[in-house]
């Protein structure tokens, strides 16, 4: 069980517009922690796509956009490309806990 | 462009230490600032944050671990290192070394990750 909690898979046809959600608590994403995401496509390693809830690295394109409100942090991805399939992940820190922690992850299909 | 390369056994046996070290290229530990960590992924499972440590010497594990996890870095050799005790077949997975933000624990998102080495705990 995940302190941060993401939908097992979303889907969505190509061109369309997906968001993926990540669900916290008043002790990691509510407390004020930043909330970054990661693509890891099955193989590789996991790429960070948003850092500091809402900021691309440079490279990623602008399809990709975060946001945070409250307890929960959600990715967007527009335009869907077949090359978006692959694992999402949240990662926040949680006080509580005392650690960084991770979403479960989301398998995003583009059917 | 900065390079993480992981380096260790592949197959251990439960109760033994693992010891894995993480040779970094096209970029300095010393000095510049950034956390080196360690995430690990079970066969077809999810991410799990492992610890970290700065150049200064500087370390958060991950309490879960039960202070099985010592993180050290040489900066000398451009290398940190993992070592976890009494491992168990729950440890099998597949070990990611990274660098992390630069400040723990508001900005500690892994820009840059090496491709991960499988560890198998079996008897």
């Amino acid at each position: 069980q995940s302190v941060l909690t993401q939908p097992p898979s979303v889907s969505g046809a190509p061109g369309q517009r997906v968001t993926i959600s990540c669900i916290g608590s008043s002790s990691n994403i509510g407390a004020g922690y930043d909330v970054h995401w990661y693509q890891q496509i099955p193989g590789t390693a996991p790429k960070l796509l948003i850092f500091g809830n809402t900021n691309r690295p440079s490279g990623v394109p602008d399809r990709f956009s975060g946001s945070k409100s409250g307890t929960s942090a959600s990715l967007a991805i527009t335009g869907l490309l077949t090359e978006d399939e692959a694992n999402y992940y949240c990662q926040s820190y949680d006080i509580s806990l005392s650690v960084v922690v991770f979403g479960g992850g989301t398998k995003l299909t583009v059917l | 462009q900065l390079q993480l390369q992981e380096s260790g056994p592949g197959l251990m046996k439960p109760s033994e230490t693992l010891s894995l070290t993480c040779t970094v290229s096209g970029g300095s530990i010393r000095g510049s600032g950034f956390y080196w960590g360690w995430v690990r992924q079970p066969p077809g499972k999810g991410l799990e944050w492992i610890g970290c440590i700065h150049y200064s010497g500087n370390t958060y594990d991950n309490p879960s671990l039960k202070s099985r996890v010592t993180i050290s870095v040489d900066t000398s050799q451009n290398q940190f290192s993992l070592k976890l005790s009494s491992v168990t077949a729950a440890d099998t997975a597949l070990y990611y070394c990274a660098r992390a933000g630069y400040s723990y624990p508001a900005r500690i998102e892994i820009e840059f990750w090496g491709q991960g080495t499988l560890v198998i705990v079996s008897s």
